[in-house]
């Protein structure tokens, strides 16, 4: 069974600070997705990581994929208050007949303070 | 493009009441998803379907059944709701994986459902 577990669950940061969420899963897989929620509303796609060694850049936010380690950070540079949201990153389990099976990590609740 | 839409947005039952979540979307996509999503527990997959025809259970089918109507609708199904499935639902979809295409998948707006 994949595991997939974020750390932090919470985190409060300062605007200016940096900081880096990380994702851990269990089982071997090469496909990691990052996503954001704001409250009340649906998912939206970050970062979409295929391959071993990937690292995408979008604004302040950076995502990288280990998986060797099995793992993918999500680093935040110079937070702003814009950035306040949860972070989800997804593994996917396995693809079928063209569809994957994704398994969510619990989300990270980060909170950017003036 | 409206994307992925979803019906109703909010829905309040009363245990044991039936009722199917709309999904649609407009991307030509083969593949479309159910996930719930509950407090502190991140998204569980209900059912998926890898092409119009085909459905498949996820991590928690228990309660639901999935209809996948045509390549565009699948609508979620709860014959007799009970309050555990309190929640809020979303659908997804994404490309059919076939070589060089990426596999994101793209979210509805949700379902919040309250079962009393």
């Amino acid at each position: 069974e994949l595991k997939v577990e974020q750390n932090p669950l919470f985190l409060s940061m300062q605007e200016g600070k940096n900081y880096t969420i990380y994702c851990n899963y269990s089982t071997t897989s090469d496909r990691l997705y990052w996503y954001r929620q704001d409250p009340g509303k649906s998912l939206e796609s970050l970062f979409v990581l295929l391959s071993n060694g990937a690292v995408k850049q979008e604004g302040r936010l950076m995502a990288s994929l280990d998986t060797k380690a099995r793992l993918s950070t999500l680093h935040i540079t110079a937070a702003v208050h814009d950035l306040s949201a949860t972070y989800f990153c997804a593994v996917d389990l396995e693809t079928q007949g063209g569809s994957e099976k994704l398994v969510f990590g619990k989300g990270t609740k980060l909170t950017v303070n003036p | 493009n409206a994307g992925v839409t979803q019906t109703p947005k909010f829905q309040v039952l009363k245990t044991g009441q039936s009722m199917t979540l709309q999904c649609a979307q407009d991307m030509n996509h083969n593949s479309m998803y159910w996930y719930r999503q509950d407090p502190g527990m991140g998204l569980r997959l209900i059912y998926y379907s890898a092409s119009e025809g085909t459905t498949d259970k996820g991590e928690v089918p228990n309660g639901y059944n999935v209809s996948r109507l045509n390549k565009r609708e699948f609508s979620l199904r709860l014959e007799s709701a009970a309050p555990s499935q309190t929640s809020v639902y979303f659908c997804a979809s994404s490309d059919s994986g076939l070589a060089g295409v990426v596999d994101e998948q793209f979210f509805g707006p949700g379902t919040r459902l309250t079962v009393l």
